[in-house]
């Protein structure tokens, strides 16, 4: 059973990164078969889309996020990374990584259970 | 960037009735690249259906998605208690993936 889990900070002061890291279990992140992506939820609000990580390499992201977001791997702890710089209050939110791949259609799971990023001083 | 609009924004029912969603896209969607998603609060999205019209693994055939082009639709026969909450739809048919803004599913 594949199972994701996001890490990282809780509380991030204005101006500074946000970092984020998904470990996956259950299956290995460089074997090219799937994306490995990340959405996050503002307080209340519906699902935004910041991008995905192909192993490879391959990066796409959000336009409105895209000067600010890195997504990365490391092969040698089977996770992805999320880096968003420079955050205000309005990257307050949960953040979710999710796995997406095709098999009879596109799609998006499993997803990790999602961490509450605050930003605040 | 392709806009998924969904409607309406809140549907009001009672168990045992019928739930009909709508997603628009703002430019053709290949069937293959549209999914929906079921999010019930403090929870991550649940997989419902992939490729416009393909349960996922699990998902009982009370839930059903069709559509094509630019119009796609999840339908929910026979609420059960279990089946209220928020739903998404969300596209791959560019590099750039989006969500539509989400239909919430409440008790009438």
């Amino acid at each position: 059973q594949v199972q994701l889990l996001e890490s990282g900070p809780r509380l991030v002061k204005p101006s500074q990164t946000l970092s984020l890291n998904c470990t996956v279990s259950g299956d290995s992140i460089s074997s090219g078969d799937y994306y490995w992506s990340w959405v996050r939820q503002h307080p209340g609000r519906g699902l935004e889309w910041i991008g995905y990580i192909h192993y490879g390499a391959t990066t796409y992201y959000s336009p409105s996020l895209q000067s600010r977001v890195i997504i990365s791997v490391d092969t040698s702890e089977n996770q992805f990374s999320l880096k968003m710089s420079s955050v205000t209050a309005a990257d307050t939110a949960v953040y979710y990584c999710a796995r997406a791949g095709y098999s009879s259609g596109w799609y998006s799971d499993p997803w990790g259970q999602g961490t509450l990023v605050t930003v605040s001083s | 960037e392709i806009v998924l609009t969904q409607s309406p924004g809140t549907l009001s029912l009672s168990p045992g009735e019928r739930g009909t969603l709508s997603c628009r896209a703002s430019q053709g969607v290949s069937s293959s690249h549209l999914a929906w998603y079921q999010q019930k609060p403090g929870q991550a999205p649940r997989l419902l259906i992939k490729g416009a019209s393909r349960r996922a693994t699990g998902i009982p055939d009370r839930f059903s998605g069709s559509g094509s082009g630019t119009d796609f639709t999840l339908t929910i026969n026979r609420l059960e208690p279990e089946d209220f909450a928020v739903y998404y739809c969300q596209q791959f048919g560019s590099s750039v993936w989006t969500f539509g803004q989400g239909t919430e599913v409440e008790i009438k």
